[in-house]
């Protein structure tokens, strides 16, 4: 089945030590997303790419980073986690930009220690 | 302000009971997208519907419905029969060009 994968489920890391999460997709969606959601809350957008061409929203902070090397995989780089930053992390993708539903993976819950 | 509220955070059902669950959105686009998708405890976002702002036409898919009213900008969505698998969070959205917004949830629990 066509879907969106995402490795590990789960992810423990240490307070300042840099941490992957990955994301590949089957769907040959244009666009892919990062979002986090922390508990109780919306996912809130880090950024996305559309093709090759990456968008960081406004308050994304720094230690967030994003890398796409092909249509299928794009992964989230966290360069110094912070207690703040454990939450899920969720990979989404879309046919195109706009209007378009998303479609989600299972997503990384990730803890700092 | 907020693009797309769900007044409801939290709500508890007896199986079998209907439920609603309310969204209102803001746009100020005549073009835009209306969204439901489930979060169950597991974590992943399943894609539920997806309505057009020129279809208000109600949709009924099984044990869910929808009643999109955009004269008062609602996208509301019922479960008749209500069952403890639909225990989950509810997150209604709205896509306006190529932005998405998610609403804050509303978490419903369906109790034996």
């Amino acid at each position: 089945d066509a879907m969106v994968i995402q490795n590990p489920r789960y992810q423990v890391t240490q307070f300042g030590k840099p941490v992957t999460l990955s994301c590949s997709q089957t769907l040959n969606h244009n666009v892919m997303y990062w979002y986090q959601q922390k508990s109780s809350q919306a996912p809130k957008l880090l950024f996305h790419y559309y093709d090759k061409d990456f968008n960081n929203e406004a308050d994304t902070p720094d230690n967030f980073q994003s890398r796409r090397p092909n249509t299928s995989f794009c992964f989230l780089d966290i360069r110094s986690p912070g207690l703040g930053d454990a939450a899920m992390y969720l990979c989404a993708t879309s046919r195109v930009q706009g209007y378009q539903p998303q479609h989600f993976g299972d997503g990384t819950r990730l803890s700092i220690l | 302000a907020q693009k797309v509220t769900q007044a409801q955070t939290e709500i508890s059902v007896v199986e079998k009971e209907d439920v609603t669950l309310d969204c209102v959105y803001e746009t100020r686009d005549t073009t835009y997208y209306l969204f439901w998708y489930k979060q169950p405890p597991s974590g992943e976002l399943v894609f539920l519907i997806r309505r057009n702002s020129f279809d208000e036409q109600n949709e009924i898919s099984g044990r869910y419905s929808w009643n999109f009213q955009k004269s008062t900008s609602s996208f509301n969505f019922t479960i008749t029969a209500s069952q403890v698998v639909d225990s989950a969070v509810y997150f209604c959205a709205l896509s306006e060009k190529d932005q998405f917004y998610f609403g804050t949830g509303t978490s419903l629990t369906v109790i034996p």
